[in-house]
């Protein structure tokens, strides 16, 4: 067990609806991070969050959003779904900015697009 | 762009044989060169890292071998085991980009008994 809570583990919803991930760092963890996983594309880097902050974005679509709370728990939102949305999106945590390179990672939250 | 080349996408190993996994990577501003393993329905764990100071990691039976100059670096799994069978991910962090690790495509390892 990583420390690292997500929220729904199974998802399966329409095309164009949204939907809201939700993710709970480890205890003390700071720094939050999304990734998605499609079959043929491996990890893929979302966006990082510090302390409420946006500190880093990858390839993340316009339609989707995140944000981190004073609580330190992470929402990644999705909107306009569509059926290559389809992935398990994975949360990770890490101690601070300057860490070690450790993310802890979730289980993840498996989206289906139908 | 993929950042972070890696092969082969799966194998077959023997129980007792050697897993090796490579990854080749273009930026030089990367770090910080960690693995990372996965088991179904799992998310992805650390296993073992190296930083570019350093030739070559042991831990029990991975090894991670790391050339800078050829900008590649490898994991070999000694003495295979059934348990082993897993997804294997390199990554690289760039310290420059708020530590975000970016990831390898993955090798899908399977052990036979």
């Amino acid at each position: 067990d990583s420390g690292v809570t997500q929220t729904p583990k199974h998802l399966i919803t329409a095309t164009g609806q949204r939907v809201t991930l939700r993710c709970s760092p480890r205890s003390g963890d700071l720094s939050v991070y999304w990734y998605q996983q499609s079959l043929d594309q491996g990890l893929q880097f979302l966006i990082h969050y510090y302390n409420g902050e946006e500190r880093a974005k990858g390839n993340i679509l316009e339609r989707f959003s995140a944000q981190q709370f004073p609580d330190l728990h992470s929402e990644l939102n999705l909107s306009s779904l569509e059926l290559g949305d389809s992935a398990l999106y994975f949360c990770a945590s890490s101690v601070a900015r300057g860490n070690t390179g450790e993310l802890f990672f979730g289980e993840g939250s498996r989206l289906t697009v139908l | 762009q993929q950042q972070v080349k890696q092969s082969p996408q799966s194998l077959i190993v023997q129980k007792g044989g050697i897993s090796i996994i490579n990854c080749a990577y273009e930026n030089t501003a990367f770090d910080y060169f960690p693995w990372y393993q996965q088991f179904p329905g799992k998310g992805p764990a650390l296993l073992i890292a190296i930083r570019p100071d350093v030739s070559e990691k042991k831990e029990g039976r991975f090894t991670i071998s790391f050339n800078k100059s050829a900008k590649q670096f490898s994991l070999h799994i000694m003495d295979s085991q059934p348990g082993d069978s897993a997804t294997y991910f390199c990554a690289a962090r760039d310290k420059a980009a708020g530590n975000k690790l970016t990831f390898g495509g993955g090798t899908r390892v399977l052990v036979k008994p």
